[in-house]
């Protein structure tokens, strides 16, 4: 089945501690992103990446950091957590980089930041 | 930087046709505009997008104009199962692979 997977679900933690939030996808899709999605505020772009080893910024990526040393993998980390950073995250996957291109989300990690 | 505005909620009937319309500015040139729709607690799904005139699918059907400075979904017939948030999503002109999504429109469909 196509789908893309987040791991945790549900996540607490505390400020200042280190966590990454998986992100994987079986559909061979070269585009991936991170969304952080807050009440009031919509979906916000966290980052994206456009292939393996190429990241870039979206509206929000302080705190933040990716990596996509593999085609089907796209790591959240987050260095530092704050509690601002309490929300709820997407991970999404398409074909080709635009916003054409349909995007398959996950399912979504809530973070509790302490 | 492209942005997009769209009613913060929306309500209706069932059996009603739901018109819900984004404005948007300064998007990709030649990039389309798509429409997600989210349940609670899951991410947003696929519902149609297009160029200019007029797109019809299975779920909806989608209104640009000349200008493609605004676009209107159109639900016909809705019942309570599209209860749901709506989002346009618009690439930005200066990369049209930083992705905009609206802040939402949040439908409540009524018996």
């Amino acid at each position: 089945e196509a789908q893309v997977t987040q791991n945790p679900r549900y996540l607490i933690t505390v400020t200042g501690k280190k966590l990454t939030v998986t992100c994987s996808q079986n559909m061979n899709h070269e585009y991936m992103s991170w969304y952080r999605q807050d009440p009031g505020l919509g979906l916000r772009q966290i980052y994206y990446s456009m292939n393996v080893e190429v990241t870039d910024k979206g509206d929000v990526p302080e705190g933040y950091k990716v990596s996509r040393k593999e085609k089907r993998n796209f790591p959240l980390i987050l260095e530092s957590p704050s509690p601002n950073q309490t929300s709820l995250y997407f991970c999404a996957s398409s074909e080709g980089g635009r916003a054409t291109d349909t995007q398959y989300f996950g399912p979504g990690t809530r973070l509790t930041v302490l | 930087l492209a942005k997009t505005t769209q009613p913060i909620s929306m309500d209706s009937y069932e059996g009603q046709e739901v018109n819900i319309t984004c404005s948007h500015n300064n998007i990709a040139t030649n990039d389309y505009i798509t429409w997600y729709q989210q349940f609670p607690s899951q991410g947003p799904r696929f519902i149609i997008q297009g160029y200019k005139t007029k797109v019809t699918n299975e779920v909806a059907s989608l209104f640009i104009p000349a200008d493609r400075k605004s676009s209107t979904l159109s639900l016909p017939r809705v019942s309570l199962s599209d209860t749901a948030v709506y989002y346009c999503l618009v690439g930005d002109d200066s990369s049209a692979s930083k992705i905009i999504f609206g802040s939402g429109t949040r439908l409540s469909i009524r018996p």
